[in-house]
């Protein structure tokens, strides 16, 4: 199993540039969630999903779309890419509503300037 | 809703020495506290988890306690080793707002030093 795959590992944008970061799980897992990471904040929960169709926003969702059309993708959409979004993005995948054992990707690396 | 707050944020000990990562929770209706390990360059890897019916939980060199009452949970590692070097970060169940589902809300992250 590749577990969660992410990409791109690293990405460059201008200001108001859009772009999809790409995340695959081949675990199965109901659960899909992104996560934007910044140093001294912890892990911050973008947007989720409990399944296929269904998703629901979290902590920080402003500036950002996502879709879950299968079990396997799910990935987040950049609508117009601000400074402020320089960040790592982790996506995550999990059996259980996310609260049990998460499986992280290994991240990307998002600069815009 | 909940807040996680997690101490200290850079931690140095001596190779073989003890370290101690302490996390406190507000919500009292928490009741799963994870604690996950980040190498460099790659995501958050579960190491160890507790739930709110236990006090201890013990796993090789790593262990977890928890406190109800005074809702703070924290993170003990013994006869640390190099590879122990990395980012530590706790979790508490809770919602982000009245209206949201459960989530894993997370701490600021400790940064482990192991000095040879």
């Amino acid at each position: 199993n590749a577990g969660v795959t992410q990409t791109p590992k690293f990405q460059v944008l201008k200001t108001g540039q859009s772009m999809t970061l790409q995340c695959a799980q081949d675990m199965n897992h109901e659960y899909m969630s992104w996560y934007r990471q910044d140093p001294g904040m912890g892990l911050r929960l973008i947007h989720y999903s409990v399944g296929a169709g269904i998703t629901d926003q979290g902590e920080v969702p402003n500036g950002y779309n996502v879709s879950r059309s299968t079990t396997e993708d799910f990935p987040l959409r950049l609508l117009s890419a601000a400074p402020s979004q320089t960040s790592v993005y982790f996506c995550a995948s999990s059996y259980s509503q996310g609260l049990y054992e998460q499986y992280f990707g290994p991240g990307t690396r998002l600069t815009v300037t | 809703g909940e807040n996680v707050e997690q101490h200290p944020s850079t931690l140095s000990v001596q190779e073989g020495d003890s370290a101690v990562i302490k996390c406190t929770y507000s919500d009292s209706a928490s009741n799963y506290f994870p604690w996950y390990k980040q190498e460099l360059g790659k995501g958050p890897q579960l190491i160890i988890d507790i739930r709110s019916n236990v006090g201890e939980k013990k796993d090789q060199r790593i262990a977890v306690t928890l406190n109800k009452t005074a809702k703070h949970f924290s993170l003990h590692i013994t006869e640390t080793q190099p590879e122990d070097s990395a980012v530590y970060f706790c979790a508490a169940s809770g919602v982000l707002s009245m209206d949201s589902n459960y989530q894993l809300i997370w701490g600021a992250g400790t940064k482990l030093i192991i000095k040879p």
